[in-house]
């Protein structure tokens, strides 16, 4: 049972580049988000999804798409990458928004 | 939209001492109060959670203690060890969208020998 699997667990991006961050579950999971980790900031809810084709705006969705076209997968987009968006990444999931969260381990983005 | 204000920002105690972090919210639409370790490196994840029809949630070394009138939570750390020294978050649900789960900014503790 792998849970939440991230990747890459790394990435050097320079501005304005585009890239796609992975995430997966294989726990049948309905619920997915993506959070932002920053020095000071805790953790940032970015986008969500409560089910297959369905998706919502966190607290900071500004620069960031995403898309669920399945249960087990919560791509998250950058389309064109800025400095701001270096931060280390966290993909979530669970039954529901207040049940017990998995999270991955996390990708530990810059953006140069 | 939900604010989770935790404190304080860091924490250091001695082997064996108690470590106490304190978490307020603004208002929830669900009584769910989740606290959540985080080792340098890995994910979070899920230590203990409140549902407060109870004041106080205790699973060994940790317990929860609850103020619903305060608006205000909080976790201790019994006979804190070096092993327990982590990121702590707290968190609670969203006022209006309780399938939003809101975050505060962290307390890292550090347990010294």
């Amino acid at each position: 049972n792998a849970g939440v699997t991230q990747t890459p667990k790394f990435q050097v991006l320079k501005t304005g580049q585009s890239m796609t961050l992975q995430c997966a579950q294989d726990m049948n999971h309905e619920y997915m988000s993506w959070y932002r980790q920053d020095p000071g900031m805790g953790l940032r809810l970015i986008h969500y999804s409560v089910g297959a084709g369905i998706t919502d705006q966190g607290e900071v969705p500004n620069g960031y798409n995403v898309s669920r076209s399945t249960t087990e997968d919560f791509p998250l987009r950058l389309l064109s990458a800025a400095p701001s968006q270096t931060s280390v990444y966290f993909c979530a999931s669970s039954f529901g928004g207040n049940t017990e969260a998995f999270f991955g381990q996390g990708t530990r983005l810059t953006v140069v | 939209q939900q604010q989770v204000k935790q404190s304080p920002q860091s924490l250091i105690v001695q082997k064996g001492g108690i470590s106490i972090i304190n978490c307020a919210y603004e208002n929830t639409a669900f009584d769910y109060f989740p606290w959540y370790q985080q080792f340098p490196g890995k994910g979070p994840a899920l230590l203990i959670a409140i549902r407060p029809d109870v004041s106080e949630k205790k699973e060994g070394r940790f317990t929860i203690s609850f103020n619903k009138s305060a608006k205000q939570f909080s976790l201790h750390i019994m006979d804190s060890q070096p092993g327990d020294s982590a990121t702590y978050f707290c968190a609670a649900p969203d006022s209006y969208n309780t399938d939003k789960l809101i975050f505060g900014t962290g307390t890292r503790l550090q347990v010294f020998p």
